[in-house]
């Protein structure tokens, strides 16, 4: 069974912080992604990657970067936490074997900037 | 751009009554059509998917159907249970290098009354 694991559940942080969101997963999947996810807006991309080191921009990519340096870890980083990114994020993860590939979603993190 | 529309954004049924959700997609090149369910404070998951070789798929009391045509496709659940209540997100897949970028509609709230 697929597990993706996202370091926290709840965070709490201030604006102006660095923010680091972190995500594992244990199926050597070569793509992972970043959602963010909004009453009323569904799930939106932030990045995703395809292999280590790279690195792709989803939707809504502003005030974010990522890092994967290696293949089972997918980190999300806020450079400057804002109120307006108050909000759920989900990673995901796939294995590129075809078109009906599946995403396997983590618990998510629910994140408050005050 | 890329898009998903989801309708409607909340339905409620008697258990025992069916329900449906259905989605229209922008990018004709969409090949890959997964459906998400998401319980309170739980992560999404897979419930049933459909490829674009595919007009109709069945799983017990999930079934979906493919439009390619009008590009829309709906998920059916017939004998609906209380546990049934959930957010259910539709998906679709425009190929991209190979990393399945989804693009997701906005989720529908499914409520089922006892």
């Amino acid at each position: 069974d697929v597990k993706v694991t996202q370091s926290s559940r709840y965070l709490v942080k201030r604006t102006g912080e660095k923010v680091f969101l972190e995500c594992v997963q244990d199926m050597d999947h070569e793509n992972m992604f970043w959602y963010r996810q909004d009453p009323g807006l569904g799930l939106r991309l932030i990045y995703f990657s395809y292999d280590v080191k790279m690195k792709e921009k989803g939707d809504i990519p502003e005030g974010y970067s990522v890092s994967r340096e290696k293949k089972e870890r997918f980190s999300l980083i806020l450079e400057s936490a804002s109120t307006n990114q108050t909000s759920m994020y989900l990673c995901a993860s796939s294995s590129p074997g075809g078109p009906n590939q599946p995403q396997h979603f983590g618990d998510g993190t629910r994140l408050s900037i005050l | 751009g890329e898009n998903v529309e989801q309708h409607p954004s909340t339905l409620s049924v008697q258990e025992g009554d069916s329900a449906v959700i259905k989605c229209t997609y922008s990018d004709s090149a969409s090949n890959y059509f997964p459906w998400y369910k998401q319980e309170l404070g739980k992560r999404p998951q897979l419930i049933i998917d459909i490829r674009s070789n595919v007009g109709e798929k069945k799983d017990q009391r999930i079934a979906v159907t493919l439009n390619k045509t009008a590009k829309h496709f709906s998920l059916h659940i017939t004998e609906t249970q209380p546990e049934d209540s959930a957010v259910y997100f539709c998906a679709a897949s425009p190929t991209f290098s190979g990393t399945y970028k989804y693009i997701f509609g906005t989720g529908t709230r499914l409520k089922v009354l006892a």
